[in-house]
């Protein structure tokens, strides 16, 4: 069955240091892998995803984020982690027409 | 940029009541889904359309639950007697699927329940 699991609740991180969200996958066949962040009050909005190709994949507002078959994970980076980056950030795998999402993990980011 | 709308944003209602939901996806957008979302918790499937067809439905959908496209535009989504446990957000996303497509789904701000 195709899931993903996001094993921190919350990461804090100070302001202009390097950040990373979890992600581990569980899929048969290819993954197709998504992030998408919450913020307060507004829906969902799309990040990156990995469909194939390079594993280093490039997303919006600097975000970026790391296939690693071996390891079946697809970790959320960024290098330098700005206050306004504080939000919810989901990972999410395709499974037939639609995303499962993890559970979750809230970044907070400390001025 | 007119994208995903829902309403309302928050609804009351009683135990036993009745309850609808409206969500108007991204004009051009052919795929339209619908989630439900519990403090804590990830999106979880629903529902989903393609055009005015509704293509699958996830065991979490109960009877008491139905979804309609009419018009292969925007969507409503009823709960019939209402239980507590029916308590959470529901989230509209939309996509346009089809060669070339980036298979990006777009999320209105959600119809938070509460059902008291």
């Amino acid at each position: 069955a195709q899931s993903v699991a996001q094993p921190e609740d919350q990461v804090n991180v100070a302001e202009g240091n390097p950040l990373t969200v979890k992600c581990t996958y569980s899929v048969s066949g290819n993954p197709y892998l998504f992030w998408y962040v919450q913020y307060p009050n507004r829906g969902l909005q799309f990040l990156l995803k990995y469909i194939t190709g390079d594993n280093l994949v490039k997303g919006s507002y600097g975000f970026e984020a790391e296939f690693n078959k071996s390891q079946t994970s697809f970790h959320l980076k960024k290098p330098s982690a700005l206050v306004s980056d504080s939000a919810l950030y989901f990972c999410a795998v395709r499974k037939a027409d639609k995303l499962i999402f993890g559970t979750g993990t809230r970044l907070q980011v400390f001025p | 940029d007119t994208g995903v709308s829902q309403n309302p944003r928050h609804k009351i209602t009683k135990r036993g009541q009745n309850v609808t939901f409206r969500c108007d996806p991204i004009s051009e957008h052919n795929r339209l889904y619908w989630y439900r979302q519990t403090l804590g918790q990830g999106p979880e499937f629903l529902t989903y359309f393609q055009n005015e067809a509704q293509l699958e439905k996830s065991r979490l959908l109960s009877d008491r639950f139905s979804a309609e496209r009419p018009k292969g535009s925007f969507s409503t989504l009823e709960i019939q007697r209402t239980e507590q446990g029916d308590s959470a957000m529901y989230l509209c996303a939309s996509s346009l699927v089809g060669p070339g497509t980036n298979e990006k789904l777009f999320f209105g701000s959600g119809t938070q329940l509460s059902v008291l």
